[in-house]
């Protein structure tokens, strides 16, 4: 079964410095991954998605992750923060088996402080 | 490019009310989800379609019902609503590029 673990339910940066988002997860099989973003009273936007090609995926607004299958991770992170980036972050591994079927972490809100 | 659309964007109901919300997929889109998303919650998994036949359900209520429809928009409908179906209710739409697209949602207030 597929899961996911956000180990941080809030996280506070100033900006300017850096951002890392945690995000664990659980599969029977070499998953496909992803970091959406939601901004207050807003849909999910994709930020940037791993599906076995390069480890280390480049995502929009300067984000990238690294997909590191001996520690079943796929952390978020971002060299500067801004003020813009605040918002809350979900981690979301898909089951190819299952029609694609997204399982989320619980969520990280990020907070940017000036 | 076109996007996900989720209509209505809003919609306030009363307790004990019917409400349809639909979704209307990416053009060539054959998969459909549904989630909640209650207020400080994560999205939670309703239920999907795959052309146009359920393909998994989620802790969707036995109140709520879904379908398909053959140009693959999809409609929730949700009956003898309750305080609690107050959220956000997302669709999604799957292609053959890996990846899902959201709708903005709808946010459905009971009263």
């Amino acid at each position: 079964a597929q899961s996911v673990t956000q180990l941080d339910s809030h996280v506070s940066v100033s900006e300017g410095t850096p951002v890392l988002l945690r995000c664990n997860y659980s599969s029977s099989y070499s998953p496909s991954l992803f970091w959406y973003v939601q901004h207050p009273n807003k849909g999910l936007q994709l930020l940037l998605k791993y599906t076995s090609a390069a480890t280390l995926v480049k995502g929009i607004n300067g984000f990238e992750a690294e997909f590191k299958k001996s520690e079943t991770s796929f952390h978020l992170t971002k060299p500067s923060a801004h003020m813009s980036d605040a918002a809350e972050y979900f981690c979301v591994v898909s089951d190819r088996d299952n029609f694609n079927k997204f399982y989320f972490g619980s969520g990280t809100k990020l907070n940017v402080k000036p | 490019a076109a996007g996900v659309i989720q209509s209505p964007r809003h919609l306030i109901k009363e307790k004990r009310e019917t409400a349809t919300l639909k979704c209307y997929p990416i053009p060539r889109h054959d998969t459909v989800y549904w989630y909640q998303q209650g207020p400080g919650q994560d999205p939670q998994f309703l239920i999907s379609f795959y052309e146009k036949m359920q393909s998994d359900k989620g802790s969707i209520p036995d109140r709520f019902s879904a379908q398909q429809f053959s140009d693959y928009h999809s409609e929730l409908n949700m009956s003898s609503l309750e305080l609690g179906d107050s959220a956000l209710y997302f669709c999604a739409s799957w292609g053959s590029n890996t990846e899902a697209f959201f709708g903005q949602g709808t946010r459905l207030t009971v009263v």
